[in-house]
């Protein structure tokens, strides 16, 4: 089952826009991880934020993360189309022991040169 | 360092067929992860094995198995092919384990179609 789902499921800017993604999760989580695909290709791990952190930054990205309110947002800043891609997250569950990922469904970014 | 090769990358086999997914994780990386990618269902867990023992398990039914030996390589079985079974096989390696805790190092997929 679907633990965090990516909102919008698909946009489209133009190269040098800033493009944001948004994630909602479900329960209560230990960490939230980013990730890009590249067309039917293998994941690209991007950031991961801890429940206890608020913001991150990795370059052109920048994430947040609000537990009151279970979502995360991904910020790509100053977008190329080599962004094209796309954005997963994924989220652990509280609990005991070490609880497997569960992914949303994904936005599909288009950067449009 | 070796990136997380998955081999065959391209599979086609007809149904109530069995098939063998390889994957061989980035050297000292103990945890090896599956998922299973589709355009409806998105990517689905389907387990996790580390140092040889399998930690977890999605909901997925006993026709998927899998096992790692001792080189931390891994193998995903899927017998009885159904024909929603066509997907994209994917597997993560990791320094430590599967979870939200540390970050998963996927390969580039076995795309499985089944006829």
């Amino acid at each position: 089952s679907q633990q965090g789902e990516e909102d919008p499921q698909a946009l489209s800017i133009q190269e040098g826009e800033n493009a944001t993604m948004n994630c909602s999760y479900k329960t209560s989580i230990n960490n939230l991880q980013w990730y890009r695909q590249n067309s039917g290709r293998g994941l690209v791990h991007l950031i991961l934020i801890r429940s206890n952190e608020r913001e991150k930054h990795s370059g052109r990205l920048r994430v947040t993360l609000d537990t009151s309110k279970k979502s995360s947002s991904l910020l790509i800043t100053a977008s190329r189309a080599a962004d094209t891609a796309s954005y997963f997250c994924a989220t652990d569950t509280v609990g005991s022991g070490n609880t497997p990922l569960v992914f949303g469904k994904g936005t599909r970014l288009s950067v449009i040169a | 360092k070796a990136g997380v090769t998955q081999t065959p990358r391209y599979l086609i086999k007809t149904r109530g067929q069995q098939v063998t997914l390889s994957c061989s994780p980035i050297s000292g990386h103990r945890s090896v992860s599956w998922y299973q990618q589709t355009p409806g269902q998105g990517l689905q867990f389907l387990f996790e094995y580390f140092s040889e023992t399998q930690r977890n398990k999605g909901n997925f039914p006993g026709r998927f198995s899998g096992r790692q030996f001792s080189n931390s390589r891994s193998e995903m079985n899927v017998s009885t092919l159904e024909l929603g079974d066509s997907a994209l096989y994917l597997c993560a390696s990791s320094l430590a384990g599967g979870g939200g805790y540390n970050e998963q190092f996927f390969g580039p997929g076995t795309r499985l179609t089944v006829l």
